[in-house]
């Protein structure tokens, strides 16, 4: 299985400033055939399911603010949170679908400070 | 707009069987388009995916639970049902259903998720 480790575990910034948050997966998740990586990231408020956030690394799902960004490739990978806002205090995890199983980090508690 | 919904009892006695349905409003599960998705999550903890299915029934599940899951698809009903055999206290967790991104590259990737059905193991 592919591991996804993600760091740090738990953050607290400041509203109004930026989280990063860094994922690495134990091997590459670029596809050479279409130079597409196989990552995304996901928001989990508390009592709720997560929310799909980020796909192929960087592309923002409909409707997600453009605080939030994704970069990233190969095995290294990173979400930035700019501008932090309340409502983003959530547990944030990666995920690679690159193969099977499917695999997601431990998750990232962003708190505000 | 697109919306899943898990059902089923929450408490479960060790060795019987775990049984849930997700029911999809505002889309069709027999849609080529996409897959169709379980993932738990352990209270306290992260996720873990137990399988996809397809709306022509073909399936993928996780190697630590294959031994143990069926999940079928009923397109007449519009929904797709998780069973988990001889559970003990460790697969108690949050049952979520979901929808794939689509049925190529994306088909692990999980864009639509339900609420989340919390299932209990316990004597």
């Amino acid at each position: 299985d592919i591991v996804m480790t993600q760091s740090p575990d738990s953050l607290a910034v400041s509203l109004g400033e930026t989280a990063t948050i860094n994922c690495k997966s134990s091997q590459s998740v670029l596809y050479s055939s279409n130079n597409k990586n196989y990552l995304a990231w996901y928001q989990q408020k508390p009592g709720q399911p997560p929310k799909s956030l980020i796909y192929w690394a960087s592309t923002r799902e409909s409707g997600v603010p453009d605080r939030f960004s994704g970069s990233g490739s190969g095995t290294d990978f990173t979400l930035t949170i700019s501008s932090l806002q309340a409502e983003d205090v959530a547990v944030y995890y990666c995920q690679q679908y690159y193969t099977t199983p499917p695999t997601f980090g431990q998750g990232t508690k962003v708190e505000v400070k | 707009q697109l919306q899943l919904q898990e059902s089923g009892p929450g408490l479960v006695k060790p060795s019987e069987t775990l049984s849930l349905t997700c029911t999809v409003s505002g889309g069709s599960i027999s849609s080529s388009s996409y897959y169709w998705v379980w993932i738990r999550q352990a209270p306290g903890k992260g996720l873990e995916w137990i399988g996809n299915i397809y709306y022509s029934g073909a399936t993928y599940y996780t190697p630590s639970l294959k031994s143990r899951v069926t999940i079928s698809i009923d397109t007449s009903k519009n929904h797709f049902s998780l069973r988990l055999s001889s559970v003990t206290a460790a697969d108690t967790a949050v049952y979520y259903c979901a929808r794939s991104l689509d049925h190529d590259g994306g088909w692990l990737q999980f864009a639509y998720w339900g609420q989340g059905a919390l299932v209990t193991v316990s004597s």
